[in-house]
């Protein structure tokens, strides 16, 4: 089993849409991470979250550590937000980052 | 704004020749990481680096690699005898502290022929 979860695999919206991607997973982590990766390949570091919410633009993380399940969602989704959406988790005192496979965004116009 | 850099943005090599990933991490950065990822597959943790030294490394980071800092700007990634399944697009990524946010440099893609 995965220690990084994400749901869906595959999203397709339409414009002005509110998406949900959700993450969960099933080891103890300081940190969890939203990351955006666009068809170039470039990945880029949205939030860090270790507790509550975070919101940047019409992006919004949150965060039940309890659950150990984490949720990304974008307002008013735009075309410019079709890219893969990848979660990620730091454990304890580690370094690394360990990834979720992603989740496929494609928003219509 | 500050970012981090990687030459080549795609290196093709034949199987059994060293190759070296280069990184330019942020400048203030003190922790910098290489993270790997096949085609059609998810981000994987290759290796840390702290204070002139691997700081944690994950089981794909076997003796065929190593990383350098040989001065006070890039951050090498290198991979003795290449094989076919080392093809990937490998990421250099620098942070802060280990808490704080990691930036992601755009990849090198390595195809192995």
């Amino acid at each position: 089993k995965n220690e990084v979860e994400q749901s869906p695999q595959n999203l397709t919206a339409q414009e002005g849409e509110f998406i949900t991607i959700n993450c969960s997973y099933s080891v103890g982590i300081s940190a969890l991470h939203w990351l955006q990766q666009h068809p170039g390949g470039g990945i880029v570091s949205l939030f860090m979250l270790s507790s509550g919410k975070k919101k940047h633009g019409r992006l919004i993380a949150t965060i039940n550590i309890q659950e150990k399940h984490s949720s990304l969602h974008i307002t008013a989704s735009h075309p410019r937000d079709s890219a893969v959406y990848i979660c990620a988790v730091r454990r304890g005192s580690n370094y690394k980052l360990t990834f979720g496979k992603g989740t496929l965004l494609t928003v219509n116009p | 704004e500050p970012e981090v850099t990687q030459t080549p943005s795609h290196q093709v090599t034949q199987m059994g020749q060293e190759v070296i990933l280069r990184c330019v991490p942020i400048s203030n950065h003190l922790y910098f990481y290489w993270y790997r990822q096949i085609l059609g597959q998810k981000v994987e943790f290759l290796v840390s680096f702290y204070n002139n030294e691997i700081s944690e490394k994950s089981e794909i980071f076997d003796d065929q690699f190593s990383v350098e800092r040989p001065d006070g700007s890039n951050f090498t990634l290198k991979i003795r005898s290449t094989k076919l399944e080392d093809s990937a697009m490998y990421f250099c990524a620098s942070s802060y502290t280990e808490v704080d946010t990691q930036y992601f440099g755009p990849g090198t893609r390595l195809t192995v022929l």
